[in-house]
């Protein structure tokens, strides 16, 4: 069971704006280590969306957002469009663990 | 640009030992001041942190492998070595090698990840 923790999956039409939450505790994002977010299209190598919380590496379209707040991040795309279908997993470090620790990853749907 | 290949085995038979490699091309491992790394993810499953590496050789395992886990590195080369011992059918993966970012520690990224490689752990 991952140490942060994301919905199995979400889904939206065309156009619409979806959020991934990723819940940690004060061992993890509460302790203010950053959050990055990663996007997994299939059977493909996931690949940096999000890092230090909020910023996009160059190429990343401005769709994609991050944010953080307390204990938990979000992840958001909005103008949602059908090459967006991927596995997302947000990760973080965990002192209590004292390993780099990713969420169980969440798939988002295009319907 | 930066690019990682994993390379090694496919099938390993269980209690043996797992070795696979990363090649780094478009950049140096020595001299680079990062860390080098590997993740694996069981099939349908999520990803696992298994460890990382300095160019110097000072290497940090996730705590719960580290009894299994050894991470090398050849600057000349310009590789990094995974060997994971005792296997069994668990540690079926696909396994990634990945460089973490020049952040302080605790809030290093993985950015490139190489394409991966199946690993099947299998008499």
């Amino acid at each position: 069971q991952s140490v942060l923790t994301q919905p199995p999956s979400v889904s939206g039409a065309p156009g619409q704006r979806v959020t991934i939450s990723c819940t940690g505790s004060s061992s993890n994002i509460g302790a203010g280590y950053d959050v990055h977010w990663y996007q997994q299209l299939s059977g493909t190598a996931p690949k940096l969306l999000i890092c230090g919380n909020s910023n996009r590496p160059s190429g990343v379209p401005d769709r994609f957002s991050g944010s953080k707040s307390g204990t938990s991040a979000s992840l958001a795309i909005t103008g949602l469009q059908a090459e967006d279908e991927a596995d997302y997993y947000c990760q973080s470090y965990d002192t209590s663990l004292s390993a780099y620790v990713f969420g169980a990853g969440t798939t988002v749907t295009v319907l | 640009q930066l690019q990682l290949q994993e390379s090694g085995p496919g099938l390993v038979k269980p209690s043996e030992t797992l070795s696979l490699g990363c090649t780094v091309s478009g950049g140096a491992i020595s001299g680079s001041s990062f860390y080098w790394g590997w993740i694996r993810q069981p099939p349908g499953k999520a990803l696992e942190y298994i460890g990382a590496i300095y160019e110097s050789g000072s290497a940090y395992y996730n705590p719960s492998l580290k009894s299994r886990v050894t991470i090398s590195v050849d600057t000349s080369k310009n590789q990094f070595f995974l060997k994971l011992n005792s296997v069994t059918a668990a540690d079926t993966a696909v396994y990634y090698c990945a460089r973490l970012s020049a952040s302080g520690s605790g809030r290093r990224w993985f950015d490139p990840w190489g394409q991966g490689i199946l690993v099947t752990v299998s008499s």
